[in-house]
């Protein structure tokens, strides 16, 4: 059961374009949402993240959209740039009483093209 | 500021041999720990979680086991390696609150043969 899903595998933008990447979670318990960057070989880098309490944050190029009753959040990535290129996971966490334990998405392959 | 390493960095097992993965984090201390595999194509896939020394829980049930033996120490390790145990592992580490974002090391490509 694939608890948060990114249907898009893949993503081709231009530079200087906006970049969305999206994914869906249906745990209505998940109450804290982050994306991950990722290239080949590395360790996932950590970007944004927002809280079940706000709709939106925003951080330099990236902003994060969440909408609660679609179980929804969106990447917006503005201006693309050609070091975007990577694979980008979303990741849900809920409250375990313990640790706060990451379910990820399968990611999408951005592109951006010059 | 914080670090995590991992090592090795890449790994060639035959079928049947042991494995020991490392990971150390500095520049904190009593942080949650977590092994993450990420199968070719997939998504990661939470293996463990340490919330202090001697303390682990298991996610899913497989051929691997972890254990914490120091605080900011965590290690993934195998009797026998499966072929299906091929795949990239990544550990992380948070500052232990409930809700809190988790930072990955570089990862351990591991080719099971």
């Amino acid at each position: 059961d694939q608890q948060v899903k990114q249907n898009s595998p893949s993503l081709s933008v231009q530079e200087g374009r906006i970049s969305i990447l999206n994914c869906d979670y249906t745990n209505s318990m998940f109450d804290y949402f982050l994306w991950y960057k990722k290239y080949p070989a590395e360790g996932p880098t950590f970007l944004i993240s927002i809280s079940s309490i706000k709709d939106k944050n925003e951080d330099g190029r990236f902003t994060v959209f969440l909408n609660k009753s679609a179980k929804h959040l969106s990447l917006h990535i503005v201006p693309s740039q050609p070091g975007d290129s990577a694979v980008y996971f979303c990741a849900a966490s809920g409250n375990t009483g313990t640790a706060s334990k990451l379910t990820f998405g399968t990611g999408t392959r951005l592109q951006v093209t010059l | 500021s914080q670090t995590i390493h991992q090592w090795p960095a890449t790994l060639v097992q035959p079928v049947g041999s042991p494995l020991s993965l490392e990971c150390t984090v500095e520049g904190t201390s009593n942080p949650n720990l977590y092994w993450y595999r990420q199968a070719a194509g997939r998504g990661l896939q939470l293996l463990f979680y340490s919330v202090g020394i001697g303390q682990i829980s298991s996610e899913v049930p497989q051929n691997l086991s972890a254990s914490r033996p120091q605080d900011r120490q965590f290690i993934l390790s195998s009797k026998k390696l499966l072929l299906s145990d091929s795949g990239f592992y990544l550990c992380a580490w948070n500052g232990g609150r409930v809700v809190d974002t988790q930072y990955f090391g570089p990862g351990t490509r591991l080719t099971v043969l």
